[in-house]
Formats: structure tokens, sequence, C-alpha cells
């Protein structure tokens, strides 16, 4: 089936890295990403990575892939107080475009 | 980069009433929208896909004659809550996905409205 789930909060201090980690089952998707989302508002794509590769940076930001344990992770390095915001990541089951979405990680950042 | 909004970005209506949500891409063409729930502290759900000029398709537990879509141009696709209930209270997201996407390349080319936030008294 089809499952993506990730731990539901996480509080940092500004200037720590933060690290959200997330587990999924569908080995079919050729991409793999993250969004965030900040207080009513829709989701912005941050990252995403080819589920070939192992790691991926785009300055802050670093997404480790485990493909054996269908498990990743996405690092933001120095975080800041406009971090603060749920993150989802996503599969996305025989490349459709259905995104399947996690349970969202509420990133708190206290300064 | 694309744009996609959503109109209204929040509405309240009363117990029976239907409501339509829009969704549209202003700078490129979408033969493929998607339309989502999102409860609150909750995640996204997957309720269609709506494709231009053919029926949508619904994902399982989704009454259809309940949420009608119609995506009647590359440009705009419409949400159409009927007889809501406050337990249709919920945030509505549409996402596009751009004409020129084709298999087997970058499927990151899919961009998501503002949301809608539907209260149902």
């Amino acid at each position: 089936g089809e499952d993506v789930e990730q731990s539901l909060f996480l509080s940092v201090r500004e200037g720590d890295s933060s690290v959200i980690n997330c587990t999924y089952t569908d080995s079919s998707s050729t991409y793999l990403y993250w969004y965030k989302q900040e207080p009513g508002a829709g989701l912005q794509l941050l990252t995403y990575i080819f589920s070939n590769m192992d790691m991926k940076q785009d300055q802050r930001l670093t997404v480790l892939l485990n493909k054996k344990d269908k498990h990743l992770s996405l690092r933001i390095a120095d975080t800041q107080t406009g971090d603060s915001a749920i993150y989802f990541c996503a599969e996305n089951p025989g490349n459709t475009g259905k995104l399947i979405f996690g349970q969202g990680t509420t990133l708190q950042v206290k300064p | 980069g694309a744009v996609v909004s959503q109109h209204p970005s929040w509405v309240i209506c009363k117990s029976g009433t239907s409501v339509k949500i829009e969704c549209r891409s202003l700078d490129f063409q979408a033969t493929t929208m998607f339309w989502y729930r999102q409860f609150p502290k909750q995640s996204l759900m997957l309720m269609a896909t709506s494709n231009e000029g053919s029926k949508a398709t619904y994902e399982q537990g989704v009454e259809k004659d309940k949420f009608l879509i119609n995506h009647a141009s590359l440009t705009l696709s419409t949400l159409t809550v009927t007889s809501a209930h406050p337990e249709d209270s919920s945030f509505y997201i549409c996402s596009a996905r751009d004409l020129g996407y084709l298999p087997g390349l970058e499927t990151h080319e899919q961009y998501f409205g503002p949301g809608t936030r539907l209260t149902v008294t």
C-alpha cells in the first residue's frame, strides 16, 4: 500500500540544525518531495530528490535518501525563526502526479 | 514561476447550501489538476484528479455526487461542495500540473494554490 509517516513535532533553537524524518512504502516513486506549509497557506515545494540519489544539497537544505530502508530526511542548517512551519514529505507512486503526503512535522524554532 | 490561484480564499455558508471553489493556473496551461482536503493539524488527502475535457477521477471514499468537479478549460477547474454540512468544513487545496509535463520527465512541475477555508454553519 501507499503510506508515508513522519514524526509530528520538532522543536529546535535558532541557529541549530533541524532534522525531519520520513518513511514511505512505495518504491515506484521516481521522485520524493519535501513541502513547506506556513499557517493558513498552501504548500511550497522546498526540494525534491531523484530516487537514484542518496543525497541532495540545496543551500541550507540537505536531503538524505536511504532507498533500502525507504527512509527520507530533511536537514535544515542554521535554522531560523522563519523556518517555523509544517513540513510534509510526499511520494508519487507510479509517477502519476497523485502525491501521497505524510502527516506533516510541525517545526518550532525558539529564539 | 508558475502561479495557481484559488477563489475564494475563505467562505462561510449555511448547512444545506452549495459552495463553488475555483482553481486557476495563471500563467500556464494545466491538463491535470488535483483537489486535496486538509483537516486541522492533519495531512492533505487527495480527493480527486481533474482532467480537462473529461470526467474527474475520485479517490476511494470520496462521494462524486457531493463533490462535483468541472475542468472546463486548460486553466480552470472548479470544485462544488453540494448540500454542505458542518463535517465538510475543511481547507481545500488544489494543485495544477504544467501542460509541458511529459511522462518520464521531472514530476515536480506541480504547483499548489493557496487553499480555500470552508466553514459550514
